[in-house]
């Protein structure tokens, strides 16, 4: 059984401060890893994906991975309470476009 | 990006009885997926839905409990049959174009069953 395990939270950081968001996954197997936020009563939304170890950034997000540790991570500077949200980490398990998600975690910025 | 709708938007549903859920995309799409979201859960694949050939479901997933057709490469239904109250639920699509960042989720369908 393919996993995905993420700290459910509540993470809670202060406005202006780097939210670290962390996910391990079991296939050693996976290619693509995907990171998306869920606002309370939306649909997922995708911010990040990252397919080669080490760091890509995008605006005030920065995604993490590490392919030996079966590690992603979601780095979020400049924390600002809009970004308040459920983050879910997915990962493709195929080459179909089929991605299997963790539980979230939910971040909450402090104003 | 595209324009994913679902109809209908929530229902409240009886046991024992059907419910059919549209996914519209505004452009054709690659791959449509169905997951299910339970109150305060993560999302759960039910199946992949094939164009023109059956959808190919995950473990815990039949057929005879969520029928799904696509019959074209914009436009699946998943139908949740004879439902109990445990398949109260938010269900969503999620399309994939021909790349990995081209891949968006419908608003979802929030059902309840009495």
């Amino acid at each position: 059984q393919k996993e995905v395990e993420q700290n459910s939270g509540p993470l809670s950081v202060p406005e202006g401060a780097i939210a670290s968001l962390n996910c391990t996954y079991s296939d050693r197997g996976s290619q693509s890893f995907f990171w998306y936020r869920q606002y309370s009563g939306k649909s997922p939304e995708l911010i990040m994906s990252i397919y080669s170890n080490g760091d890509k950034e995008d605006g005030r997000f920065t995604a993490q991975l590490n392919k030996a540790s079966q590690y992603v991570s979601l780095l979020i500077r400049d924390s600002q309470p809009s970004d308040s949200a459920t983050y879910l980490c997915a990962v493709g398990v195929n080459r179909d476009d089929k991605i299997i998600f963790g539980k979230g975690t939910r971040l909450h910025i402090l104003p | 990006s595209a324009v994913i709708s679902q109809k209908p938007s929530r229902d409240i549903c009886q046991r024992g009885t059907s419910l059919t859920i549209q996914c519209q995309v505004d452009s054709q799409v690659t791959m449509m997926f169905w997951y299910r979201q339970q109150p305060g859960q993560s999302l759960t694949l039910i199946a992949t839905a094939n164009q023109g050939s059956e959808a190919t479901y995950e473990s815990g997933f039949v057929i005879d409990k969520f029928p799904i057709s696509r019959p074209n490469l914009t436009f699946s239904t998943l139908t949740v049959s004879n439902m109990s109250p445990e398949d109260s639920s938010i269900y969503l699509c999620r399309v994939a174009g021909t790349t990995y960042n081209e891949q968006f989720f419908g608003p979802g369908t929030r059902l309840t069953v009495l």
